[in-house]
């Protein structure tokens, strides 16, 4: 069945640095691909929709490029702030219509 | 402005208790969900309900079941909680693969 794996479940790095949050997922299906974000005590809100192979959503500095050939959809943002400590979740939608999620990876970013 | 309400925010509930967990969104979308969510576990999808009395189990259905009697409202059903249920339950509702969740009920179970 269709899957999404998120290897780091915490991701610790310094105000400024890169960002780069593993995706990589499984499906017999074209799938749509999302990046989700979620602040303490919130609900997820999206981040990122995928589109068609290579092409690059972006929002709030982060994007995101859907590799069909590796199955990949990782995040990456080039200057990390403060304010994007939270939980982010990888996900992915078939052709159920079900949005399934990776584990999650923590993000923290110190000063 | 599109939303997916949940009520309680906050619920205790002993063992054994029945607790109904209401999801109401005022979308018109068809199709609906309930997660719980754990520490290291992520989301995981209980029920997907795709329209009025057309509901199918997700990945961990087992101790809760659902009801849809009108597209604006999903319900999830503990009939007799238990303590491994304590979790954080968001529902959502989806159109066009454009998903908007609810903010969340905290459910303990003593």
């Amino acid at each position: 069945g269709d899957s999404v794996t998120q290897t780091e479940g915490l991701v610790t790095l310094t105000e400024g640095l890169p960002v780069m949050l593993n995706c990589t997922y499984q499906s017999t299906y074209s799938p749509f691909l999302f990046w989700y974000v979620q602040h303490l005590n919130e609900a997820p809100k999206l981040l990122l929709k995928s589109f068609t192979d290579n092409k690059r959503p972006e929002h709030q500095g982060f994007h995101a490029t859907l590799h069909k050939s590796s199955s990949s959809f990782h995040l990456q943002k080039s200057s990390a702030q403060l304010s994007d400590s939270a939980l982010y979740y990888c996900a992915l939608t078939g052709n159920t219509g079900k949005l399934i999620f990776g584990l999650g990876t923590t993000l923290q970013v110190q000063p | 402005d599109m939303k997916v309400t949940q009520m309680p925010r906050y619920l205790i509930k002993r063992m054994g208790e029945n607790v109904l967990l209401e999801c109401g969104q005022d979308m018109s979308h068809e199709t609906m969900y309930w997660y719980r969510q754990d520490p290291g576990l992520g989301l995981q999808l209980i029920y997907i309900s795709y329209d009025v009395d057309s509901n199918s189990e997700g990945d961990i259905p087992k101790g809760y079941r659902v009801s849809r009697k009108k597209r604006e409202h999903f319900s999830l059903i503990l009939d007799s909680a238990k303590t491994n249920q304590t979790s954080v339950y968001f529902c959502a509702s989806s159109a066009n693969s454009d998903y908007t969740f609810g903010s969340g009920t905290r459910l303990l179970v003593i």
